[in-house]
């Protein structure tokens, strides 16, 4: 079936060191593909997405580029802030009628210090 | 705009009791979700309504029934909790066609089955 893997965390960063989160999947079609973070206490919310191979997403800093021939969407930031400090997840549907029809990867935590 | 509103917020449970998780979107969206959030397993979908009057199961609907009360409105109902039931429940919205490709996320209910 379809699946998403991510890399386990947590992950601590310094302030303004640079952030790389891996995410590879399977799936039977062509997948639109989402980066969902989760601060603490909160539900996840859209960070960025990319509906078709090739595409970039990107959001306050954020980029993930949509790579079909490795199926991988590897989130970036170049320089991180405290405020970023939250769980990451990966995600993809195979559906364009129902976006929240999702499967995700199991969540990266990531740590920034000062 | 409130978004998408879970009650309750926490709530403990005793094995064998029942109770509902309800859910409302002010968004106008046609399809909505629930999921469940554990450690080290990302977000699993336990049922979902793609338009109202339709529901399908998810991943993981042993033990939960749902109702799509109308098009705000989506609750999950568990009839006889159990321990393995302890997680974080999420509700999601989402609309259609390929400009609206996110789903929107309540803050969550933590429910723990003793």
């Amino acid at each position: 079936g379809d699946s998403v893997t991510q890399m386990e965390g947590p992950v601590t960063l310094s302030e303004e060191a640079f952030l790389t989160i891996n995410c590879t999947y399977t799936a039977t079609g062509y997948p639109s593909l989402f980066w969902y973070v989760q601060y603490p206490g909160e539900g996840l919310q859209l960070l960025l997405k990319a509906t078709k191979a090739d595409d970039k997403g990107s959001n306050k800093g954020f980029e993930a580029t949509y790579r079909k021939e490795t199926t991988s969407f590897h989130l970036e930031k170049g320089s991180v802030q405290v405020s970023d400090s939250a769980v990451y997840f990966c995600a993809l549907t195979l559906t364009t009628d129902s976006w929240g029809k999702l499967q995700f990867g199991a969540g990266t935590q990531v740590v920034v210090t000062p | 705009n409130a978004g998408v509103t879970q009650t309750p917020k926490f709530q403990v449970l005793k094995t064998g009791q029942s109770m509902t998780l309800q859910c409302a979107q002010d968004m106008n969206h046609n399809s909505m979700y629930w999921y469940r959030q554990d450690p080290g397993m990302g977000l699993r979908l336990i049922y979902y309504s793609a338009s109202e009057g339709t529901t399908d199961k998810g991943e993981v609907p042993n033990g939960y029934n749902v109702s799509r009360l109308n098009k705000r409105e989506f609750s999950l109902r568990l009839e006889s909790a159990a321990p393995s039931q302890t997680s974080v429940y999420f509700c999601a919205s989402s609309d259609r066609g390929q400009g609206k490709a996110q789903a929107f996320f309540g803050q969550g209910t933590r429910l723990t089955v003793v």
